[in-house]
Protein backbone atom coordinates (compact mmCIF):
# COMPACT_ATOMS: atom_id res chain seq x y z
CA UNK A 1 0.00 0.00 0.00
CA UNK A 2 1.58 3.28 -1.27
CA UNK A 3 1.48 5.65 1.80
CA UNK A 4 1.32 8.80 -0.35
CA UNK A 5 1.16 8.91 -3.69
CA UNK A 6 1.43 11.50 -6.95
CA UNK A 7 0.37 11.13 -10.39
CA UNK A 8 1.22 11.49 -12.94
CA UNK A 9 4.69 9.85 -12.25
CA UNK A 10 6.00 11.67 -15.38
CA UNK A 11 4.57 15.05 -17.16
CA UNK A 12 5.68 16.41 -20.67
CA UNK A 13 3.93 19.18 -21.71
CA UNK A 14 4.71 22.50 -23.79
CA UNK A 15 4.91 26.14 -22.85
CA UNK A 16 2.02 27.88 -21.89
CA UNK A 17 0.17 25.04 -21.27
CA UNK A 18 -1.87 24.34 -17.81
CA UNK A 19 -1.67 21.39 -15.53
CA UNK A 20 -2.51 19.86 -12.79
CA UNK A 21 -0.35 17.03 -10.18
CA UNK A 22 -2.37 15.19 -8.02
CA UNK A 23 -1.25 14.01 -4.85
CA UNK A 24 -2.87 11.41 -2.30
CA UNK A 25 -2.31 10.36 0.96
CA UNK A 26 -3.39 7.41 3.25
CA UNK A 27 -1.70 7.54 6.57
CA UNK A 28 -4.43 9.84 8.26
CA UNK A 29 -2.27 12.43 8.49
CA UNK A 30 -3.58 15.63 9.01
CA UNK A 31 -0.76 18.40 7.07
CA UNK A 32 0.70 18.30 3.10
CA UNK A 33 3.19 19.84 1.87
CA UNK A 34 4.71 20.74 -2.38
CA UNK A 35 8.23 20.54 -2.50
CA UNK A 36 10.36 21.82 -5.81
CA UNK A 37 13.39 19.62 -6.77
CA UNK A 38 15.54 21.75 -8.90
CA UNK A 39 18.21 20.14 -11.73
CA UNK A 40 20.57 20.19 -9.46
CA UNK A 41 18.72 18.81 -6.54
CA UNK A 42 18.02 21.31 -4.76
CA UNK A 43 15.11 20.98 -2.87
CA UNK A 44 12.37 23.42 -1.32
CA UNK A 45 9.60 23.48 0.04
CA UNK A 46 6.48 25.47 -1.88
CA UNK A 47 3.56 24.90 -0.18
CA UNK A 48 1.80 22.88 3.47
CA UNK A 49 -1.16 22.41 4.38
CA UNK A 50 -2.89 22.07 7.67
CA UNK A 51 -6.52 20.30 8.16
CA UNK A 52 -7.09 22.60 4.14
CA UNK A 53 -5.95 25.61 5.71
CA UNK A 54 -2.75 26.99 3.85
CA UNK A 55 0.03 27.44 6.33
CA UNK A 56 3.08 27.78 4.33
CA UNK A 57 3.41 29.93 1.38
CA UNK A 58 6.82 30.29 0.00
CA UNK A 59 7.90 32.80 -2.75
CA UNK A 60 6.20 31.35 -5.67
CA UNK A 61 4.43 32.73 -8.49
CA UNK A 62 1.31 32.62 -8.60
CA UNK A 63 0.71 30.32 -11.91
CA UNK A 64 0.85 27.88 -8.82
CA UNK A 65 -2.16 27.25 -6.77
CA UNK A 66 -2.48 24.61 -4.39
CA UNK A 67 -5.85 23.16 -3.58
CA UNK A 68 -7.08 21.25 -0.77
CA UNK A 69 -9.82 19.33 -1.01
CA UNK A 70 -9.93 17.55 2.03
CA UNK A 71 -7.24 16.41 4.27
CA UNK A 72 -6.22 13.47 2.43
CA UNK A 73 -5.31 15.36 -0.66
CA UNK A 74 -3.26 18.15 -1.93
CA UNK A 75 -3.32 19.21 -5.61
CA UNK A 76 -0.99 21.58 -7.75
CA UNK A 77 -2.11 23.68 -10.63
CA UNK A 78 0.21 25.32 -12.63
CA UNK A 79 -0.75 28.06 -15.38
CA UNK A 80 0.92 28.97 -18.39
CA UNK A 81 3.89 26.80 -17.64
CA UNK A 82 7.43 27.94 -18.29
CA UNK A 83 10.86 26.44 -18.80
CA UNK A 84 11.88 26.86 -15.60
CA UNK A 85 8.83 25.15 -14.12
CA UNK A 86 10.92 21.85 -15.26
CA UNK A 87 11.50 20.02 -12.23
CA UNK A 88 10.82 17.31 -9.57
CA UNK A 89 8.08 17.93 -7.74
CA UNK A 90 7.61 16.07 -4.40
CA UNK A 91 4.49 15.67 -2.25
CA UNK A 92 4.68 14.78 1.66
CA UNK A 93 2.90 14.47 4.54
CA UNK A 94 2.79 14.36 8.61
CA UNK A 95 0.67 14.57 11.39
CA UNK A 96 0.60 17.09 13.96
CA UNK A 97 0.02 20.51 12.21
CA UNK A 98 2.78 22.92 12.45
CA UNK A 99 4.35 20.67 15.65
CA UNK A 100 7.74 19.59 13.95
CA UNK A 101 7.80 16.47 15.61
CA UNK A 102 5.80 15.19 12.51
CA UNK A 103 8.10 13.43 10.10
CA UNK A 104 7.61 14.01 6.90
CA UNK A 105 6.59 11.39 4.58
CA UNK A 106 7.12 11.78 1.12
CA UNK A 107 5.66 11.12 -2.70
CA UNK A 108 7.73 9.17 -5.30
CA UNK A 109 7.81 12.76 -6.99
CA UNK A 110 6.69 14.07 -10.11
CA UNK A 111 8.51 14.61 -13.23
CA UNK A 112 8.06 17.42 -15.28
CA UNK A 113 9.17 18.17 -18.51
CA UNK A 114 8.25 21.85 -19.96
CA UNK A 115 9.43 21.97 -23.97
CA UNK B 1 22.45 34.20 6.57
CA UNK B 2 20.71 31.39 7.68
CA UNK B 3 21.43 28.14 5.86
CA UNK B 4 22.34 24.51 5.95
CA UNK B 5 25.53 22.81 3.96
CA UNK B 6 26.75 20.16 3.00
CA UNK B 7 30.04 20.59 1.63
CA UNK B 8 30.57 17.75 0.08
CA UNK B 9 28.55 17.23 -3.42
CA UNK B 10 30.30 13.86 -4.25
CA UNK B 11 31.62 10.70 -2.74
CA UNK B 12 32.72 8.04 -3.85
CA UNK B 13 33.72 5.20 -0.70
CA UNK B 14 34.56 1.54 -1.06
CA UNK B 15 31.97 -1.01 -0.08
CA UNK B 16 32.59 -2.20 3.58
CA UNK B 17 34.28 0.99 4.11
CA UNK B 18 33.03 3.88 6.73
CA UNK B 19 31.33 6.54 5.96
CA UNK B 20 30.90 10.10 7.22
CA UNK B 21 28.46 12.96 5.29
CA UNK B 22 28.93 16.38 6.48
CA UNK B 23 26.32 19.24 7.43
CA UNK B 24 26.70 22.14 9.15
CA UNK B 25 24.15 24.99 9.72
CA UNK B 26 23.80 28.56 10.34
CA UNK B 27 20.90 29.43 12.86
CA UNK B 28 20.89 31.10 15.96
CA UNK B 29 18.70 29.01 18.00
CA UNK B 30 19.35 25.18 17.63
CA UNK B 31 17.21 23.83 14.99
CA UNK B 32 15.61 20.55 14.74
CA UNK B 33 18.06 18.14 12.52
CA UNK B 34 17.33 15.61 10.12
CA UNK B 35 18.64 13.38 7.54
CA UNK B 36 16.73 12.37 4.46
CA UNK B 37 17.83 9.72 1.81
CA UNK B 38 16.78 9.62 -1.53
CA UNK B 39 17.26 6.63 -3.70
CA UNK B 40 17.44 7.24 -7.73
CA UNK B 41 13.94 7.73 -9.11
CA UNK B 42 12.52 7.71 -5.82
CA UNK B 43 11.00 10.33 -2.97
CA UNK B 44 13.00 11.14 0.45
CA UNK B 45 13.24 9.01 3.48
CA UNK B 46 13.96 9.65 6.76
CA UNK B 47 17.01 8.19 7.92
CA UNK B 48 17.26 10.01 11.74
CA UNK B 49 15.93 12.92 13.29
CA UNK B 50 17.64 15.04 15.95
CA UNK B 51 15.52 17.18 18.78
CA UNK B 52 17.09 17.06 21.73
CA UNK B 53 18.63 15.38 24.71
CA UNK B 54 21.12 12.38 23.53
CA UNK B 55 23.75 13.97 20.88
CA UNK B 56 24.37 10.58 19.27
CA UNK B 57 21.21 9.32 17.20
CA UNK B 58 20.52 5.62 15.98
CA UNK B 59 19.08 6.09 12.43
CA UNK B 60 17.79 3.41 10.32
CA UNK B 61 19.84 1.09 7.74
CA UNK B 62 22.67 1.29 10.61
CA UNK B 63 23.26 5.09 10.17
CA UNK B 64 24.26 6.91 13.12
CA UNK B 65 24.56 10.60 13.79
CA UNK B 66 26.10 13.24 16.07
CA UNK B 67 24.92 16.78 16.92
CA UNK B 68 27.70 18.63 17.78
CA UNK B 69 27.12 22.50 19.12
CA UNK B 70 30.11 24.11 19.22
CA UNK B 71 30.77 22.88 15.74
CA UNK B 72 27.22 23.86 14.43
CA UNK B 73 27.20 20.29 13.04
CA UNK B 74 25.28 17.50 12.52
CA UNK B 75 27.19 14.53 10.82
CA UNK B 76 25.98 11.17 9.23
CA UNK B 77 28.18 8.39 9.89
CA UNK B 78 28.28 4.77 8.81
CA UNK B 79 30.59 2.06 10.03
CA UNK B 80 30.51 -0.24 7.11
CA UNK B 81 28.91 1.48 3.62
CA UNK B 82 26.91 -1.49 1.57
CA UNK B 83 26.08 -1.21 -2.32
CA UNK B 84 22.65 -0.49 -2.12
CA UNK B 85 23.69 2.85 0.03
CA UNK B 86 24.39 4.59 -3.11
CA UNK B 87 22.12 7.51 -2.87
CA UNK B 88 21.41 10.72 -2.57
CA UNK B 89 21.67 11.97 1.14
CA UNK B 90 20.15 15.54 2.71
CA UNK B 91 20.57 17.03 5.55
CA UNK B 92 17.68 19.45 6.74
CA UNK B 93 16.58 21.25 9.67
CA UNK B 94 13.47 23.21 10.77
CA UNK B 95 15.05 26.68 12.92
CA UNK B 96 14.40 26.60 16.63
CA UNK B 97 12.31 29.57 15.74
CA UNK B 98 9.84 28.17 13.33
CA UNK B 99 6.01 28.14 13.91
CA UNK B 100 5.77 25.84 10.57
CA UNK B 101 7.70 23.22 10.61
CA UNK B 102 9.11 24.40 7.74
CA UNK B 103 12.31 22.09 6.13
CA UNK B 104 14.93 23.35 4.95
CA UNK B 105 17.35 20.95 2.57
CA UNK B 106 21.13 21.19 2.29
CA UNK B 107 22.38 20.92 -1.13
CA UNK B 108 22.22 17.00 -1.26
CA UNK B 109 25.82 14.85 -0.90
CA UNK B 110 25.91 12.09 -4.18
CA UNK B 111 27.30 8.84 -2.33
CA UNK B 112 28.43 6.21 -4.87
CA UNK B 113 29.36 2.98 -3.62
CA UNK B 114 32.46 1.37 -5.30
CA UNK B 115 32.57 -2.63 -5.23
Amino acid sequence: DTAVSQTPKYLVTQMGNDKSIKCEQNLGHDTMYWYKQDSKKFLKIMFSYNNKELIINETVPNRFSPKSPDKAHLNLHINSLELGDSAVYFCASSQGGTRVLGTQYFGPGTRLLVL
Amino acid sequence: AQSVTQPDIHITVSEGASLELRCNYSYGATPYLFWYVQSPGQGLQLLLKYFSGDTLVQGIKGFEAEFKRSQSSFNLRKPSVHWSDAAEYFCAVVPGSSNTGKLIFGQGTTLQVKP
